[in-house]
């Protein structure tokens, strides 16, 4: 059972250029969950979707922006990329039930996708 | 004040020993309480979640919750080696309830020696 993929695992852009990330998540799960984690931090929250649609959000601008798709696979964009933007990109995905399992927050993180901005 | 506040470390013990890591939490309110290993240059693994008050325990593992001092530790016994990595405390506010929007803290760098 493979468990949540992303990529790429590493890129290297230039300010000002866009930057598409891709995750697909743990098979049976239908919730995805992104995340920046800069250098000796901890993972910030970015967005939420569940169903394709944007169901939480942080405190991040609207240079970014996501989608998921019916197979429940996602894509965080980010747009005029700064050099702040540099950071570990996490995906997470959670499994469907009832509302007290969704509380459990037993998120699975892919491995990441390194951006560094140059 | 950060809403999840972690020591960063590094906390260094030999091995064998007791880690003993610490978590404090703004909201009162939340619920819901998780402690993730990071090791370098990989992404984070649950290793337990906690709801109610007191001790809740999982092989090496004790995660401890008082929800009045509002403070969540994690006890690693016989610490090895390989307990080596970066420690992230969690937390799902209140006004999560039903999603998954964890606040994480910085983590705390656990060294175990030889």
């Amino acid at each position: 059972d493979a468990g949540v993929t992303q990529s790429p695992t590493h890129l290297i852009k230039t300010r000002g250029q866009q930057v598409t990330l891709r995750c697909s998540p743990k098979s049976g799960h239908d919730t995805v969950s992104w995340y920046q984690q800069a250098l000796g931090q901890g993972p910030q929250f970015i967005f939420q979707y569940y169903e394709e649609e944007e169901r939480q959000r942080g405190n991040f601008p609207d240079r970014f922006s996501g989608h998921q798709f019916p197979n429940y696979s996602s894509e965080l964009n980010v747009n005029a990329l700064l050099l702040g933007d540099s950071a570990l990109y996490l995906c997470a995905s959670s499994f469907p039930g009832p509302r007290e399992t969704r509380d459990t927050g037993e998120l699975f993180f892919g491995e990441g996708s390194r951006l560094t901005v140059l | 004040q950060k809403e999840v506040e972690q020591n960063s470390g590094p906390l260094s013990v030999p091995e064998g020993a007791i880690a003993s890591l610490n978590c404090t939490y703004s909201d009162r309110g939340s619920q819901s309480f998780f402690w993730y290993r990071q090791y370098s240059g990989k992404s984070p693994e649950l290793i337990m979640f906690i709801y109610s008050n007191g001790d809740k325990e999982d092989g090496r593992f004790t995660a401890q919750l008082n929800k009045a001092s509002q403070y969540v530790s994690l006890l690693i016994r016989d610490s090895q080696p390989s307990d080596s990595a970066t420690y992230l405390c969690a937390v799902n506010p209140p006004m999560n309830t039903g999603f998954q929007k964890l606040v994480f803290g910085t983590g705390t760098r656990l060294l175990v020696s030889p």
